[in-house]
């Protein structure tokens, strides 16, 4: 069965430079959530999606914006980059079949080094 | 969003059934209880997810309590591949899952 996809993979970047990871969803899946995982932490969420808007936002940096386009592919760009956005970013997709039941499916992760 | 609580650390033997708790007391009517795992390295994968009734699938069962305020998580016979940090996670349907600390779950040859 098709997964969710992420690329790159792995993202090696300098201070100040600038980023942008993407993710494919499922096929038919119409909300992609982020979340980033620091070293040793849990998953934090970033910012999600459904239907191309924006649909809930939670501890994303200013830095940070993100969009998903119609084919429902999503792209998270990440500015003025520093040391401590290094982790693992990973995107999620889910079908909206009503609240509370669609579980999400989440893609392998792009790890960002930031040196 | 409401809290769930899980111990840190559990561990078990292979083949033996492991019972993993999660408290959440302020549960609300219309929250669901989701679990999750995380591999090393890997991104969280969907295990189960229930709402009032006890649930079964191919993976686990979640035992939910009567009053709702607690649930379980049960692998019936624990593997090595079963070793990965385990998240019960409340969800209403508000877009966005919030992880706890989750349980690391240990499985010994």
């Amino acid at each position: 069965a098709a997964g969710v996809i992420q690329s790159p993979r792995h993202l090696i970047k300098e201070k100040r430079e600038t980023a942008t990871l993407k993710c494919y969803p499922i096929p038919r899946h119409d909300t992609v959530y982020w979340y980033q995982q620091g070293p040793g932490q849990d998953p934090q969420f970033l910012i999600s999606f459904y239907e191309k808007m924006q649909s809930d936002k939670g501890s994303i940096p200013d830095r940070f914006s993100a969009q998903q386009f119609s084919d429902y592919h999503s792209e998270l760009n990440m500015s003025s980059l520093e040391l401590g956005d290094s982790a693992l970013y990973f995107c999620a997709s889910r079908r909206e079949p009503g609240q509370g039941q669609g579980e999400q499916y989440f893609g392998p992760g792009t790890r960002l080094t930031v040196t | 969003d409401a809290k769930t609580t899980q111990p840190n650390s559990m561990e078990s033997n292979e083949e033996e059934p492991v019972h993993l708790p999660c408290n959440h007391s302020t549960i609300s009517g219309t929250d669901y209880i989701h679990w999750y795992r995380q591999l090393p390295s890997q991104g969280p994968e969907y295990v189960i997810h229930g709402l009032t009734s006890n649930v079964n699938n191919r993976m686990a069962s979640l035992a939910i309590a009567e009053d709702r305020k607690s649930s379980t998580l049960i692998l019936h016979r624990a593997t090595l591949r079963d070793a990965a940090v385990y998240y019960c996670i409340l969800f209403s349907g508000t877009y966005k899952y919030i992880f706890g600390t989750g349980t690391r779950l240990k499985v010994l040859a």
